[in-house]
């Protein structure tokens, strides 16, 4: 079935640091692939997407690549603030395939000023 | 605000109790998921439908039940609260087109304890 891996958090970086969540997927087919935040307290919310090989997601600073030969979409950012400390999930779908979607377990991200 | 409103935000359950937590979209979005949140464990899904009048099982469907009777509402009941049941309950949407996908719009989440 599909899974998705996420690289083991904590991840601790101080301010203006440069940010990389690595995410690996198994899937049949060609899922569209998410990352989401979810800050203390709150729920999910969708950060960025792409849909097919080779997009670029980019969001608030965030970018991600789909990366169909090795089956990845890290997250990347080049500057981290304070404000981005969260918790970050790399998800596959949903598609018209499958109505539901799957999840990495996430990786907690903490920026120090 | 459009979006995807979860009831209640926080419950307490007495192990054995049973009860309905809501969710209702107005985005008119075809699927909808029901997902449990434990620490150190991410989001394991229980149920997910991809229209009125259909729904399936998760990975961790046990104790659960769901119905979907309208485009909008989803609700999950808990058929008898134990103390594992215990955890952040998140409803989501999205739609469904043909060659791509849109992400889950999340709610804000339902806190339970069973006691």
């Amino acid at each position: 079935g599909d899974s998705v891996t996420q690289m083991e958090g904590p991840v601790t970086l101080s301010e203006e640091a440069f940010l990389t969540i690595n995410c690996t997927y198994t899937a049949t087919g060609y899922p569209s692939l998410f990352w989401y935040v979810q800050y203390p307290g709150e729920g999910l919310q969708l950060l960025l997407k792409a849909t097919k090989a080779d997009d670029k997601g980019s969001n608030k600073g965030f970018e991600a690549t789909y990366r169909k030969e090795t089956t990845s979409f890290h997250l990347e950012k080049g500057s981290v603030q304070v404000s981005d400390s969260a918790v970050y999930f790399c998800a596959l779908g949903p598609n018209t395939n499958a109505g539901k979607s799957t999840f990495g377990d996430g990786t907690t991200l903490t920026v120090k000023p | 605000n459009a979006g995807v409103t979860q009831t209640p935000k926080f419950q307490v359950l007495k192990t054995g109790q049973s009860m309905t937590l809501q969710c209702a979209q107005d985005m008119n979005h075809e699927y909808m998921s029901w997902y449990r949140q434990d620490p150190g464990m991410g989001l394991r899904l229980i149920h997910y439908s991809v229209g009125a009048g259909i729904t399936d099982q998760g990975e961790v469907p046990n104790g659960y039940n769901v119905s979907r009777s309208t485009t909008e509402d989803f609700p999950l009941r808990l058929l008898s609260a134990a103390p594992s049941q215990t955890s952040v309950y998140f409803c989501a949407s999205s739609y469904s087109r043909t060659g791509g996908s849109y992400g889950y719009t999340f709610g804000s989440g339902t806190r339970l304890t069973v006691v």
